[in-house]
């Protein structure tokens, strides 16, 4: 089983709509969570991250982090076609190692 | 603009080849971190140096090795190419020296690797 799954997608919604992105993970030694955006020929930009359990919000932007199951959410209220891109959840024990671990992505369509 | 540059942006390379990527992080960053992302694998983190040192290794082959400058620009060698090679490669940077630190490492615009 890989330390993080993730949906490669891809994700095609209308414009306006929720979206809800997940990754699920295996190592319950993860403390931070973190989603990353990355436009197509761009890096990866921190979008948001959360520590521990719970729900953070910023803007349109909702993360959500359940340890008891492993499970992670960010989700995107009134999505706009610039939402368009690939979203990353990554994960850390951020222990003196500071292994970080990445899923795949999942690629994100908003249509007009 | 994440302020850390990469280059060259696209390498074209026969199997079997060396080449080098360039990074140049931030102002101010110390730490530089070098990713591979394709596809089937995602992105993987190959390695990271701190003000010139070897900070932590990840899943780099040993045809690969890295670098950083006084200057603290980085390099990363890739040699005995293979179509299996040819991928994204990134390079983010941060101040700190313990590792990845979420807030403050920034990704470059990455240099795509295609070997034919």
């Amino acid at each position: 089983q890989k330390e993080v799954e993730q949906d490669p997608g891809p994700l095609s919604v209308p414009e306006g709509a929720i979206v809800s992105l997940n990754c699920t993970y295996s190592n319950s030694a993860f403390q931070y969570f973190m989603w990353y955006r990355q436009y197509s020929r761009k890096g990866p930009e921190l979008l948001m991250y959360t520590y521990s359990s719970g729900n953070k919000e910023d803007g349109r932007f909702t993360a959500q982090v359940d340890k008891s199951s492993k499970y992670i959410s960010l989700f995107i209220r009134d999505s706009q076609p610039s939402d368009s891109a690939t979203y990353l959840c990554a994960m850390s024990p951020m222990n003196r190692d500071d292994k970080i671990i990445f899923g795949k992505g999942t690629r994100l369509h908003i249509l007009p | 603009d994440s302020g850390v540059t990469q280059t060259p942006k696209h390498l074209i390379t026969a199997t079997g080849q060396r080449v080098t990527l360039r990074c140049s992080p931030r102002s101010g960053d110390l730490s530089v971190y070098w990713y591979q992302q394709s596809l089937d694998q995602g992105l993987q983190f190959l390695i990271q140096y701190y003000n010139g040192e070897e900070r932590a290794k990840g899943n780099i082959l040993e045809r690969f090795s890295a670098q950083q400058f006084p200057d603290l620009h980085s390099e990363l060698n890739l040699s005995s190419l293979e179509l299996g090679d040819s991928a994204l490669y990134f390079c983010a940077s941060s101040v700190g020296s313990r590792g990845w630190s979420v807030t403050e490492a920034f990704f470059g615009q990455g240099t795509r690797l295609t070997v034919v």
